[in-house]
């Protein structure tokens, strides 16, 4: 079972930062927090991944807080194009481990 | 284009006819992975292979799906039987399968949607 919990769904003023928030209260210290989006008829778009500090890349931010159990990403200027379910996945490294969506985040983005 | 390619994107079958969905990994990646996805769900694992070894099934793969990567390359799932429930997307994926796994990401395709009538 996904071992996160997001809100269900979201809307953003296109050119505004999306801030998306994903609780992962039971987070282990050896679990990163993944994060994947889906844009409609494509398949999953690994975005970010990160295990307790602050990530960026040319994508979005991530940032984790201290005690783990929680991470928002930040998708900075957000288009219409990054309209699409938004995956929080946590995961161990160094295993064999698939990974495991829940449902997502339908982050709109609205003109 | 190199990423991870699904055939057929589509396919329409009767109840009770059988399917074959085919997936062809990024070249160098030695995982390859199946998902189901329905309607407003996200992806459900379905099984997953490092090179030609079957590593891992879910519950959820009936004896009706197999699945195989004889050559460590390209990878099919068969569906016997086919039920009006399996109508769904059937995404395939794939990684280097690096060890440490520290910056493992998986690359998705397209998928194949199926339609049980």
């Amino acid at each position: 079972d996904a071992k996160t919990t997001q809100p269900t769904s979201m809307d953003c003023a296109e050119g505004r930062a999306a801030n998306l928030p994903c609780n992962h209260s039971t987070i282990s210290g050896n679990e990163y927090v993944y994060w994947y989006r889906q844009i409609h008829s494509q398949g999953p778009q690994y975005i970010i991944h990160g295990l307790k500090n602050n990530e960026t890349n040319e994508m979005a931010s991530l940032i984790i807080t201290e005690d783990r159990k929680s991470s928002t990403l930040i998708l900075p200027h957000a288009t219409l194009r990054d309209t699409a379910v938004y995956y929080c996945i946590v995961r161990v490294m160094n295993r064999d481990d698939k990974i495991i969506f829940g449902k997502g985040t339908r982050l709109h983005i609205l003109p | 284009d190199t990423g991870v390619s699904q055939n057929p994107r589509h396919k329409i079958t009767k109840r009770g006819q059988n399917v074959t969905f085919r997936c062809d990994p990024i070249s160098e990646h030695n995982r390859l992975y199946w998902y189901r996805q329905t309607l407003g769900q996200g992806p459900e694992f379905l099984t997953y292979f490092q090179n030609e070894a079957q590593l891992e099934k879910s519950r959820l793969l009936s004896d009706r799906f197999s699945a195989e990567r004889p050559k460590g390359s390209f990878s099919t799932l068969e569906i016997q039987r086919t039920e009006q429930g399996d109508s769904a997307m059937y995404l395939c994926a794939s990684s280097l399968g690096q060890v440490p796994t520290t910056n493992e990401k998986l690359f998705f395709g397209s998928g194949t949607q199926l339609s049980v009538l």
